[in-house]
Order: C-alpha cells, then sequence, then structure tokens
C-alpha cells in the first residue's frame, strides 16, 4: 500500500485559509469515506482533528474542515493562528483493511 | 479522559527484536482496536499494525508481515507490538494509538501513546 501523497509545505499569513491535499488512489480514499487528519508538533504525538472525510472530534476548533472529491480529501484550516503551525498527516482506510498515512504537509504561518 | 502509557525508550543491536507495551489507563480495553504507527527522525507516520483484544489476531501492513506481531494481554489490559530482525532503518518513535468508538477497523486512531524511541545501534 502506497503512502498517500500530500504537499511537502504550505504557508499562510493569520486569519487567512489553507488548505491541504491528500491523494490517493481507488483503494483507499476513492473507495472509502474512512479519512482523517491529524496534527503533529514537534516532540509531540499527533492530534486527531478530523475523521470520516469531514467530521470533527469533541473539542477541536471549527476553523478545521475536511471534504473529499474522488481520489483527493482535503484539510482547510480557516482563520490561521500561529498555533496551527504544525505538520499535518492525513490517513485513509484501505480496502486491505489496513490504515495508510500521506507523507505529511508542513504547516507556516508568515 | 483516557491515556495511553508505553514502555520506556529502547537501545537494541540489530539483528535483534524490541517489544514495546501499551496500557490504557481507564476505559473498556477488549471493546477498542489498538494500533501501532512508527516514525522515523524526520519522517512522517508510517502504519504498521492493529489488533482487537477480543479477537486475539492482528491485521499488519504489507512491509512489516512477517517481521511484527501485534498482541494484547486481556489479563493486564496491556497491548504490545514485537518487531524483530531490527536494523538501522527501524530507529524510530513508536506510539500506540485507541481506535475511536469500538471494536471495528474503520475506526481511526484516535487516542495516541506518548511515543517509544527505539533506537537500533551496534
Amino acid at each position: 500500500q502506497s503512502a498517500l501523497t500530500q504537499p511537502a509545505s504550505v504557508s499562510g499569513s493569520p486569519g487567512q485559509s489553507i488548505t491541504i491535499s491528500c491523494t490517493g488512489s481507488n483503494s483507499d480514499i476513492g473507495h472509502y469515506d474512512y479519512v482523517s487528519w491529524y496534527q503533529q508538533h514537534p516532540g509531540e504525538a499527533p492530534r486527531f482533528i478530523i475523521y470520516d472525510v469531514n467530521e470533527r472530534p469533541s473539542g477541536v476548533s471549527n476553523r478545521f474542515s475536511g471534504s473529499k472529491s474522488g481520489n483527493t480529501a482535503s484539510l482547510t484550516i480557516s482563520g490561521l493562528q500561529a498555533e496551527d503551525e504544525a505538520d499535518y498527516y492525513c490517513s485513509s482506510f484501505t480496502t486491505t483493511s489496513t490504515w495508510v498515512f500521506g507523507g505529511g504537509t508542513k504547516v507556516t504561518v508568515l | 479522559q483516557v491515556h495511553l502509557v508505553q514502555s520506556g525508550a529502547e537501545v537494541k543491536k540489530p539483528g535483534s527484536s524490541v517489544k514495546v507495551s501499551c496500557k490504557p489507563s481507564g476505559g473498556a480495553f477488549n471493546s477498542y482496536v489498538f494500533y501501532w504507527v512508527r516514525q522515523a527522525p524526520g519522517q512522517g507516520l508510517e502504519w504498521m499494525g492493529g489488533i482487537m483484544p477480543i479477537f486475539g489476531t492482528g491485521i499488519y501492513a504489507q512491509k512489516f508481515q512477517g517481521r511484527v506481531t501485534v498482541s494484547a494481554d486481556e489479563s493486564t489490559s496491556t497491548g504490545y507490538m514485537e518487531l524483530n530482525s531490527l536494523t538501522f532503518e527501524d530507529t524510530a518513535v513508536y506510539y500506540c494509538a485507541r481506535g475511536k468508538d469500538g471494536g471495528s477497523y474503520y475506526n481511526p486512531p484516535d487516542i495516541w501513546g506518548q511515543g517509544t524511541l527505539v533506537t537500533v545501534s551496534s
């Protein structure tokens, strides 16, 4: 199972919106609505921020939203804040009943 | 809030094995899936495998098939990940994570442990 494809980096100014793409295949993103997103600050464990494409766990800011079209999922962060500077990873369930992660995207707040 | 507590850092020789443990601070152990994910220094997350304790057998990423064993001890409510035939490329932080909501592999990793650094060095 190949890793999902994410851009290496995305940047934006405070208050702006940014979108991170995550491209998979018909065997993962294109087959299931089981796409999740994680935020990871340096030296910390990942934090669960989106599941089932566009659902937010309790306590996650509504500035984070997810979507999917075909084999590509996306995470949008609106009203960008300094604390959003982190690495972001997408993940999808696959037709082999396993999970696969994307390579990660570093978000920089300018 | 449930926490996952993992065992401490390990230093291993190439060719040896390592076994990392993961114990939830609360919650029903058998009702959830437990996953293992690793992260090499400066690299991304890599899904290794998972287990539903109630069923006792794990599922694995193809890359690790035959080299990793995920297990669960219901009597102590502790999960384990054992990786064999270690090479330098296995140096990484190994995380356990509990699946959201319940016992299905459709449930993504939700609550994460603090991570266990495994260093492979001669």
